[in-house]
């Protein structure tokens, strides 16, 4: 059991330029999550999916997109990456329903100059 | 709407003393979750424990215990006789009841010198 992998693990990008960030899981989770974590910010919540095909906006969602294809991926992408998106990326994943304990991947330290 | 407060934003202390950590919520919801979660340095979010709003028993798991109390919206949390290994950043969290969604406080990093 790999747990939550999370594709790359670091990334360094100029402003403009796109990326995809790749999150994976083989526990069967419906949920799945992409954080971001900043200094004295703590995790912010960007885009969530409760299953397969469906995702929904968090608390900062401007500038991503996402796709949940498959029950096991969820992909995170920079369209036009700016350096405000300069951050710590955590993928994370769960049974059905918040309440449930979050398990998360090992991050993806992004820097965009 | 909810909110998680973590006043201290770093503690230091020398290894063996007890050290608490506090957590502040506010949320309208009479059925909620509460989380703590710990992430070393190595960068990994580990889950520690997890209460609902029906539970006020204080949780105690080795030298980790947990004081819950709806009265002052706060869940706690304390390491006895802290050690090294126990630096690290310390996330308080809340949802509630058929939510998709967690609501992080901002961290707590705490320091354990030798």
């Amino acid at each position: 059991n790999a747990g939550v992998t999370q594709t790359p693990k670091f990334r360094v990008l100029k402003t403009g330029q796109s990326m995809t960030l790749l999150c994976a899981q083989d526990m069967n989770h419906e949920y799945m999550y992409w954080y971001r974590q900043d200094p004295g910010m703590g995790l912010r919540l960007i885009h969530y999916s409760v299953g397969e095909g469906t995702t929904a906006k968090g608390e900062v969602p401007d500038g991503y997109n996402v796709s949940r294809l498959k029950k096991q991926n969820f992909l995170l992408g920079l369209e036009s990456a700016a350096p405000s998106q300069t951050s710590v990326y955590f993928c994370a994943s769960s049974r059905q329903g918040a309440y449930n304990e979050q398990f998360f991947g090992p991050g993806t330290r992004l820097t965009v100059l | 709407a909810q909110k998680v407060t973590q006043a201290q934003t770093e503690i230091s202390v020398v290894e063996k003393e007890d050290v608490t950590l506090d957590c502040v919520y506010e949320t309208r919801d009479t059925t909620y979750y509460l989380f703590w979660y710990k992430q070393p340095p190595s960068g990994e979010l580990v889950f520690l424990i997890r209460r609902n709003s029906f539970d006020e028993q204080n949780e105690i798991s080795g030298r980790y215990s947990w004081n819950f109390q709806k009265s002052t919206s706060s869940f706690n949390f304390t390491i006895t006789a802290s050690q090294v290994v126990d630096s690290a950043v310390y996330f308080c969290a809340l949802t509630r009841e058929a939510n998709s969604k967690l609501t992080f406080g901002k961290g707590i990093t705490l320091s354990v010198r030798p």
